[in-house]
């Protein structure tokens, strides 16, 4: 168990440009998180997948951001058209299916949109 | 809806002192999970411990309890003796059982213990 990896750990990136995120998840969870933390809050919800199948997305996900799990290992997070807005961490998550189970987060990616 | 408060912002306590960081939470499911994460300086999320809403039997974990009022949906989380290392932020969260395992949080309590 090598925990969950998220790549890169800091993004600095222009405003107008996309930007991608990847998440590996611990390798038997079927269960894929992603979460954005701004300063001083805590965690929001963004989207989730079981296996390859996006199962639910936050209305904070507005259509400049879309994620991917095509096989249903590793994910990806793209945000187009950034906005300094979009400047946050980036967290991804992994759990097992089991109802209440603990869900493990990985380092983040935090982005900075100048 | 379900929501989770964290009314401590941020609390400071000299080392060896015991302290308690308090969440409430508000949930129309009867059954729901509760959990205490803590996200020290180098920003990884923790999981330090589960509850589910049947089990109100209170823990004890070397210097860590925890304390579940389900009549006050509380769930409080004392640190005993604390520790330099426990600095940190702390946050509680809930997940009801019909949420795919989303997780909300509250918006975290600084714990900040001085030597």
């Amino acid at each position: 168990d090598t925990g969950v990896s998220q790549d890169p750990r800091h993004k600095i990136t222009k405003r107008g440009q996309n930007v991608t995120f990847r998440c590996d998840p611990i390798s038997e969870h079927n269960r894929l998180y992603w979460y954005r933390q701004t300063l001083g809050q805590g965690p929001e919800f963004l989207t989730y997948f079981q296996n390859e199948a996006q199962l639910e997305k936050s209305r904070l996900l507005s259509d400049r951001f879309s994620a991917e799990r095509p096989k249903g290992s590793f994910s990806t997070l793209e945000i187009q058209r950034t906005e300094q807005g979009d400047s946050a961490m980036y967290l991804c998550a992994s759990s097992p299916q089991a109802p209440g189970s603990p869900l493990h987060f990985g380092n983040g990616t935090r982005l900075t949109v100048t | 809806a379900q929501k989770v408060t964290q009314a401590q912002t941020e609390i400071s306590v000299v080392e060896k002192e015991d302290v308690t960081l308090d969440c409430v939470y508000e949930t129309r499911d009867t059954t729901y999970y509760l959990f205490w994460y803590k996200q020290p300086p180098s920003g990884e999320l923790v999981f330090l411990i589960r509850r589910n809403s049947f089990d109100e039997q209170n823990e004890i974990s070397g210097r860590y309890s925890w304390n579940f009022q389900k009549s006050t949906s509380s769930f409080n989380f004392t640190i005993t003796a604390s520790q330099v290392v426990d600095s940190a932020v702390y946050f509680c969260a809930l997940r009801n059982n019909n949420a795919g395992n989303m997780l909300t949080f509250g918006g975290g309590t600084r714990l900040m213990v001085k030597p």
